[in-house]
């Protein structure tokens, strides 16, 4: 059990370009998290899948984001035309989907750090 | 709308001290409460889970306590070391058990 790994872990990029970033979860888990973190702030929920299916986007994800996770393993998240807004800390997360949601853990990777210039 | 609230923002005690980091949220429907460990620059490490029908847990120097009905919890840190210096986030299940909401954190800086 290698954890959850997110690649790149930093990102510097010029407003206007599309940045993709990659997530691969604990193996045996089917449930995948992307949250965003900017800076003195706590995570904020993006979106989620259960196997490949995402089934819960979060308001904070406007249409230049979009997240796939094709074959229910890793998970990728693209930003479109990239603004200085988007900067922030992005966190992946994975859980089993547990019957008793109360035991619920997220686990999560160490980030990638997004700078738009 | 869950909103979590962590009090004190920032925090600096000498070695040796116990602290409480305290953690208040708005709506009480909560699958769980989990406090979170995030080093500068880093993600975050899961220090505690407490399922919604559990008052307390505990982990070595650690002990949080949940009061549900309140919208409360503390995080309580025994004998603090000066590798405890870090932020300490509390977040809560909702939404269906898919969404973690978390406070804003507690900066906690732990002096020789």
């Amino acid at each position: 059990d290698t954890g959850v790994s997110q690649d790149p872990r930093h990102k510097i990029t010029k407003r206007g370009q599309n940045v993709t970033f990659r997530c691969d979860p604990i193996s045996e888990h089917n449930r995948l998290y992307w949250y965003r973190q900017t800076l003195g702030q706590g995570p904020e929920f993006l979106t989620y899948f259960q196997n490949e299916a995402q089934l819960e986007k979060s308001r904070l994800l406007s249409d230049r984001f979009s997240a796939e996770r094709p074959k229910g393993s890793f998970s990728t998240l693209e930003i479109q035309r990239t603004e200085q807004g988007d900067s922030a800390m992005y966190l992946c997360a994975s859980s089993f989907g547990l019957d008793r949601l109360a035991k619920n853990i997220q686990y999560f990777g160490a980030g990638t750090r997004l700078s738009v210039l | 709308k869950q909103e979590v609230t962590q009090i004190p923002a920032a925090l600096s005690v000498p070695e040796g001290e116990n602290l409480v980091l305290n953690c208040s949220f708005t709506d009480s429907a909560i699958y769980n409460l989990q406090w979170f460990r995030q080093d500068p620059g880093k993600g975050l490490t899961s220090l505690l889970l407490i399922q919604s029908s559990q008052r307390e847990q505990t982990s070595g120097r650690l002990n949080a306590s949940l009061d549900k009905s309140s919208g409360r919890s503390t995080l309580y840190i025994a004998a603090s070391q000066p590798g405890d210096s870090a932020t300490y986030l509390c977040a809560v299940l909702t939404g269906g058990g898919n969404k973690l909401t978390f406070g804003t954190g507690t900066q906690l800086k732990v002096e020789l």
